[in-house]
């Protein structure tokens, strides 16, 4: 298996303008997360799906930040409207079930002007 | 919320030496992940520890779940300087929520040829 993907590996934009992160999990696995990793925060989680479903969200920041899972084998993040502070690597993971290991995927470097 | 104390939070080392570093929490979980993530990449499992007083090794690396169960250990044995990285620990079960983990806030690891 190729693992999680994501893309773009690094996107840079300007503040105000839309960002949308893609993520495909690991085949077979039913569970996806989003992370966020910063130097002062570390690894914070903003929301996971089960079976596409939109779990817990309780790490997501603000109203500007949305995720959605249309289908098994695909997730986006998205920010609007993007913010400096937003500034950030985005991790996405996948597991098999709820308390089988975490396999994370390469990362998002965002970085917004 | 949770809080899981992880150190040190760096170490130089000679190329050889042997390398230890712990995670304690204030609650008790069921499940401890050990991950390395490299300049740029993802954090990538190496090792998953499901049972107190576990010793699992993978390799030069030796993990422990603590008999409490609110700590664990890392040992890496004989260090090279691939084993340069960040290195996070993460808790999982009892007091959160499903499939969230709790992640350190990690060692930096540097090894001097």
């Amino acid at each position: 298996d190729a693992g999680v993907i994501q893309s773009p590996r690094h996107e840079v934009t300007e503040m105000g303008q839309e960002v949308t992160l893609r993520c495909k999990p690991i085949s077979g696995h039913d569970y996806l997360f989003w992370y966020r990793q910063t130097m002062m925060r570390g690894l914070e989680l903003l929301i996971y799906f089960n079976n596409n479903v939109p779990i817990d969200d309780s790490g997501m920041p603000e109203d500007r930040f949305s995720a959605k899972m249309p289908n098994a084998s695909f997730s986006t993040l998205k920010i609007q409207p993007s913010e400096p502070r937003d500034s950030a690597v985005y991790f996405c993971a996948s597991s098999l079930s709820s308390y089988n290991e975490q396999f994370f995927g390469p990362g998002t470097r965002l970085t917004v002007l | 919320g949770q809080q899981l104390n992880q150190s040190p939070q760096s170490m130089f080392i000679q190329e050889g030496e042997d390398v230890s570093m712990n995670c304690t929490s204030s609650s008790i979980f069921n499940t401890w992940l050990w991950y390395k993530q490299d300049p740029g990449e993802g954090p990538v499992l190496l090792i998953a520890l499901y049972k107190a007083g576990e010793l699992t090794s993978n390799g030069r690396l030796t993990a422990q779940f603590g008999i409490t169960r609110k700590d664990s250990f890392l040992n890496i044995s004989a260090s090279i300087p691939s084993d340069v990285g960040i290195y996070f620990c993460a808790g999982q079960g009892e007091e959160t929520s499903g499939s969230r983990l709790t992640f350190g806030e990690g060692t930096q690891l540097t090894v001097n040829p």
